[in-house]
């Protein structure tokens, strides 16, 4: 079965400073990979998605994924973080045996310090 | 329009009542999704919806009952809950339910519900 793995329950930056969340996966074919952000009541927002092609994906708000097949890995990226980055994300794997609903990793909180 | 609806926002409800959740999307979506979320915890799949019929319900209990009356429009309609189905309700849309490069999933901003 498919799974989805996010080693880091809570990451701190200082505000300008690079970022990188990890994500991990489990799946048997090409998956189709998903990071979310989440603000607090919030829904979830689409920071950008890889379903195949180019393994560098830019997203949103500056941030970038890289899809490594041999690591199993698909990490988001931020060169410079704003305060307002301050969120929970979710990294996600589509699922083609739940009508392709998402599976969801548990997800990173980050914190952002002055 | 890029966006989903739902309504209300928030919603308290004692445990013998009967109350329903609403959402929609006017894109055109073929495929919806109701997703529960407790704190600090990800989004859990309840239903999904593909071409207005209902193709997975991941053994959520009877007390929740969803319909999708059109394209545009899914509720969830609620009776007998407990305290422990007191969540943020999350539904979402995407084009296609055969996934790929349909398969993105948009969000509406959830209903808070809380179960006395």
């Amino acid at each position: 079965a498919q799974s989805v793995t996010q080693p880091d329950i809570h990451i701190t930056v200082s505000e300008g400073a690079s970022l990188e969340l990890r994500c991990n996966y489990s799946y048997g074919a090409t998956p189709y990979l998903f990071w979310y952000v989440q603000s607090p009541g919030q829904g979830l927002q689409l920071l950008l998605k890889y379903f195949s092609g180019d393994t560098l994906v830019q997203g949103i708000k500056g941030f970038e994924a890289e899809f490594k097949r041999s690591q199993s890995s698909f990490n988001l990226r931020k060169p410079s973080v704003h305060w307002s980055d301050a969120a929970e994300y979710f990294c996600a794997v589509g699922a083609r045996n739940s009508g392709y609903a998402l599976n969801f990793g548990k997800g990173t909180s980050l914190l952002v310090t002055p | 329009d890029t966006e989903v609806t739902q309504t209300p926002k928030h919603l308290v409800m004692g445990m013998t009542n009967k109350k329903s959740l609403k959402c929609e999307q006017h894109m055109g979506h073929r495929a919806m999704y109701w997703y529960k979320q407790k704190a600090k915890k990800p989004p859990e799949l309840m239903f999904v919806y593909s071409y207005e019929k209902l193709s997975i319900n991941e053994s959520v209990p009877s007390r929740f009952s969803p319909e999708c009356p059109n394209s545009s429009l899914l509720n969830l309609h609620l009776h007998a809950l407990q305290p422990e189905d007191s969540a943020l309700y999350l539904c979402a849309s995407s084009q296609e339910p055969s996934g790929g490069i349909y398969n993105e999933q948009f969000f509406g901003p959830g209903t808070r519900l809380t179960v006395l």
